[in-house]
């Protein structure tokens, strides 16, 4: 079985200022890690995925994670956000089908 | 062409219509989903299609009956739904179900409310 658990379940940031979105997942198997993006009334999109190698993963938009073994964890980052970046953003966990955290609101605030 | 289509956007049946979601994708994936999300919820998984065969179904009511016409087609028939079925009906694809690190790509929806 496994498990994701996202942290904060809203992260208010003003524009131009860095965030970090935390993710803690659990699971008695290796697993794939995944941050997916949603904006109001939209699907979800894919931001970046770890597979394997190296621990830091860059995505689109700016932003990139790290997967931390030992701890978990999957931390979302982006060193400056913008307005655009409001959103709900899951993070996920897969050994073979997806289990998506509960989801940290992002506010970006001018 | 990495899009998944789906339509309608938005769909509003009372409890004794019948009505179907659809949704498509023309990138050669092998494995379809259909996932119901509550507002302010995550996606819950409800049925997975590998190889144009059911291979899971998360213990949906009948009242959602899928069907998948061919490899890039992918149907929900609803029939006698109730208010609480009302949400964001989300379509996905990715290339192969059995293997977990290919990404699963979304659709925009198909917003359904019951009245």
């Amino acid at each position: 079985a496994q498990s994701v658990t996202q942290l904060d379940s809203q992260v208010p940031v003003f524009e131009e200022a860095p965030v970090e979105l935390r993710c803690n997942y659990s699971s008695s198997v290796s697993v794939y890690l995944f941050w997916y993006v949603q904006y109001p009334n939209q699907g979800l999109q894919l931001l970046l995925k770890y597979l394997s190698g190296s621990t830091l993963v860059k995505g689109i938009n700016g932003f990139e994670a790290e997967f931390n073994k030992s701890q978990t964890s999957f931390h979302l980052r982006k060193p400056s956000v913008h307005i655009s970046d409001t959103a709900e953003y899951f993070c996920a966990v897969t050994a073979r089908q997806l289990t998506f955290g509960s989801g940290t609101q992002l506010t970006v605030l001018p | 062409d990495t899009e998944v289509t789906q339509t309608p956007k938005h769909l509003v049946m009372g409890m004794t219509n019948k009505k179907s979601l659809k949704c498509e994708q023309h990138m050669g994936h092998r494995a379809m989903y259909w996932y119901k999300q509550k507002a302010k919820k995550p996606p819950e998984l409800m049925f997975v299609y590998s190889y144009e065969k059911l291979s899971i179904n998360e213990s949906v009511p009948s009242r959602f009956s899928p069907e998948c016409p061919n490899s890039s087609l992918l149907n929900l028939h609803l029939h006698a739904l109730q208010p609480e079925d009302s949400a964001l009906y989300l379509c996905a694809s990715s290339q192969d179900a059995r293997e977990g690190s290919y990404e699963q790509y979304f659709g925009p929806g198909t917003r359904l409310t019951v009245t």
